[in-house]
Parts: structure tokens; sequence; C-alpha cells
């Protein structure tokens, strides 16, 4: 089982919906889960950081982090064409410098 | 968020030469930095952890006498590409570990990535 794992989409969504990104992690990944959000040709960019369990919101962005189920995922509300990009999923390991990324989910926002 | 750059953003190279890319962080001291290599389509593939001060560490079927790091001091890293083929044209990208605090999440920071082409 690979450390952090993502569907690779896409996932289509229409313009003002809600998208919904999850991932599951083994239990090799520890306590601190981050977002990444990477346009084509272009290098990753943190969108969120997580570390206790249950919600997170930042803007348009909720982070939701469940322990005991070992899912986080990632929910963009009134989503835009401006969100269709890779998200990729990632946590840190035991080892401060071990951060394990999913292979990302594409998304496409409809107009 | 904190910023990390890389220099330079693209290079266009003939077989055989050695390229050096720049990775700084520029505004946190990183202790740690990561260099990846990204294929067009394909998922973010680690290359090597950079340690200040020591030798960096290859993921396996990584060569380390052709990618040569050197993490000098705590700002800046380095990667190079020796003898570059044709098959080593790809998107490499560095990025930076915020100090380790208490109530750090001891974030990732990514560099804008320097395109590679060798012909």
């Amino acid at each position: 089982q690979k450390e952090v794992e993502q569907n690779s989409g896409p996932l289509s969504v229409p313009e003002g919906a809600i998208a919904s990104l999850n991932c599951t992690y083994s239990d090799r990944v520890s306590q601190s889960f981050f977002w990444y959000r990477q346009y084509s040709g272009k290098s990753p960019e943190l969108i969120m950081s997580i570390y206790s369990n249950g919600d997170k919101e930042d803007g348009r962005f909720t982070a939701q982090l469940n322990k005991a189920s070992q899912y986080v995922s990632l929910l963009i509300r009134d989503s835009q064409p401006s969100d269709s990009a890779t998200y990729l999923c990632a946590g840190r390991g035991y080892n401060f410098n071990k951060f394990y990324f999913g292979s990302g989910t594409k998304l496409n926002v409809k107009p | 968020g904190a910023v990390v750059s890389q220099h330079p953003s693209r290079v266009i190279c003939k077989s055989g030469t050695s390229v050096k890319i720049e990775c700084r962080s520029l505004d946190f001291q990183a202790t740690t930095m990561f260099w990846y290599r990204q294929f067009p389509k394909q998922s973010l593939m680690l290359m090597a952890t950079s340690n200040e001060g020591s030798k960096a560490t290859y993921e396996q079927g990584v060569e380390k006498d052709k990618f040569l790091i050197n993490h000098a001091s705590l700002t800046l890293s380095t990667l190079t590409v020796t003898s570059a083929h044709p098959e080593d044209s790809s998107f490499y990208i560095c990025s930076a570990r915020t100090p380790t605090v208490a109530s750090s999440y001891n974030e990732q920071f990514f560099g804008p990535g320097t395109r590679l082409t060798v012909l």
C-alpha cells in the first residue's frame, strides 16, 4: 500500500458547486497533512495544512482530517474554473524530513 | 507562506554538458531541502533530500554521481546534472522545509521549478 493514496480523477464539477477531494494514508504517515495545488506546467503551491482532527477553514477551502479512519479531504466551495488543477495530498512521516505525496487528483471545473 | 526561489527557470543545453540549478529559501533558514523531478503528466518523484552541511540522501535508483547536490548554507542548495543526456530532460523542482518548532507543521514550500531540455 502506498503511504498516501488519491483517486487520479479527473473530477469534474460545474462552476459554483462544491468540489470534494479525498485521500487516505497509511500508518507510516504521522500528524501533519498538506494540500497542494499544481497548475499544468507549474510547481506545487501549498494551500492548506492541517494537524488536528476535524475541520480547518480558509476562505473557500476546508480541510478535514479524520485520524481514526486515516483520511484527509479538501472541500472547495463555489468552485471556479480557475480552481481547475491537480491537487496533491501529502503527509509527513515520523521523520521530520519524510514527506509522502499522493499522485494527485485532477479537478476540472466547468463554466 | 515562505518563499523559495529557483534559478534558472529554463535551460536548454547540448548533450554531455553539465547544468547547475540553484534553490534558495528567501525568508527562512532551511536545514532541509528536497529535489524532485517531474515528467509530463506524471507524479512528483523525489530524487534526494539535502541537509545543510552534510551529504544528501538519494532515493533508490537516483545516481548520486550524476545528480550532484550541495547544500552549502541554510538558504542555498544546488543540483548539478552532470553529463546531461536527452533522457534527463524534465521539470526539476526544489522545495524547502520550514524550521522545526513546537507549533510548526514543518511545511514544505516549492520553488517555481526549472525546465531542462537536453538536445
